[in-house]
């Protein structure tokens, strides 16, 4: 079955250390997306890639970094610099970004809790 | 970019239509109205989108005012697992990205 994984479901780490959070997907699709959601609040996007070894910026990159180095896989590192880093984190994917037709498909979502 | 305004919440009766208003009095004319859905603890999924004409899927009905500047999810026969919170948003014809408001919460009765 096609669709995308994020890996672990749940993740509980000390304050000052890096995590990262893995994304994979087997649609074949080009673009991918991280979004961070906040109890009770919609989705706001991190970091997207339209292609392999590209990426931008969203709306609240600052603290995170990414990687696209194949077109299945987009790893979302959550730094020490993330001063609120404890939310659910949603990674998807879509065919292309080139229209706005295109849906996006979500995997199940990594909870993680810094403390 | 233009923006969607929902109700908080809604209650609906299991196997009785529900109808989830969204108001996007700014829309531009390339934008398209996309619905998702989010249950507890999960991704959000697709439901349904459309841009000028009303649409049908097997999910839900997409009505879109003539003016376009609000727009009906329609679930003809809620269940107990359409309890989600239901997103409207707007995408424009080069845009990635969802931009998500805080949607509407619909809770079904049995």
């Amino acid at each position: 079955d096609g669709g995308i994984t994020q890996s672990p479901k749940y993740l509980f780490r000390k304050e000052g250390q890096n995590v990262t959070l893995s994304c994979e997907q087997n649609l074949n699709h080009d673009a991918m997306y991280w979004y961070r959601q906040d109890p009770g609040q919609g989705l706001r996007l991190i970091y997207y890639s339209q292609i392999v070894n590209d990426f931008q910026k969203g709306d609240i990159a600052e603290g995170y970094s990414v990687s696209r180095e194949k077109k299945e896989s987009f790893p979302l590192t959550v730094t020490s610099a993330q001063k609120n880093p404890t939310a659910f984190y949603l990674c998807a994917s879509s065919i292309s970004t080139g229209t706005g037709v295109y849906e996006q498909y979500f995997g199940p979502g990594t909870r993680l809790t810094v403390t | 970019d233009a923006k969607t305004t929902q109700p908080n919440s809604m209650e609906s009766n299991e196997e009785e239509p529900v109808h989830l208003p969204c108001n996007h009095s700014t829309i531009s004319g390339t934008d398209y109205i996309h619905w998702y859905r989010q249950l507890p603890s999960q991704g959000p999924e697709y439901v349904i989108h459309g841009l000028t004409s009303n649409v049908n899927n097997r999910m839900a009905s997409l009505a879109i005012a003539e003016d376009r500047k609000s727009s009906t999810l329609i679930l003809h026969r809620a269940t107990l697992r359409d309890a989600a919170v239901y997103y409207c948003i707007l995408r424009g014809g080069s845009q990635g990205n969802l931009i998500f408001g805080k949607g509407t919460k619909l809770s079904v009765k049995p």
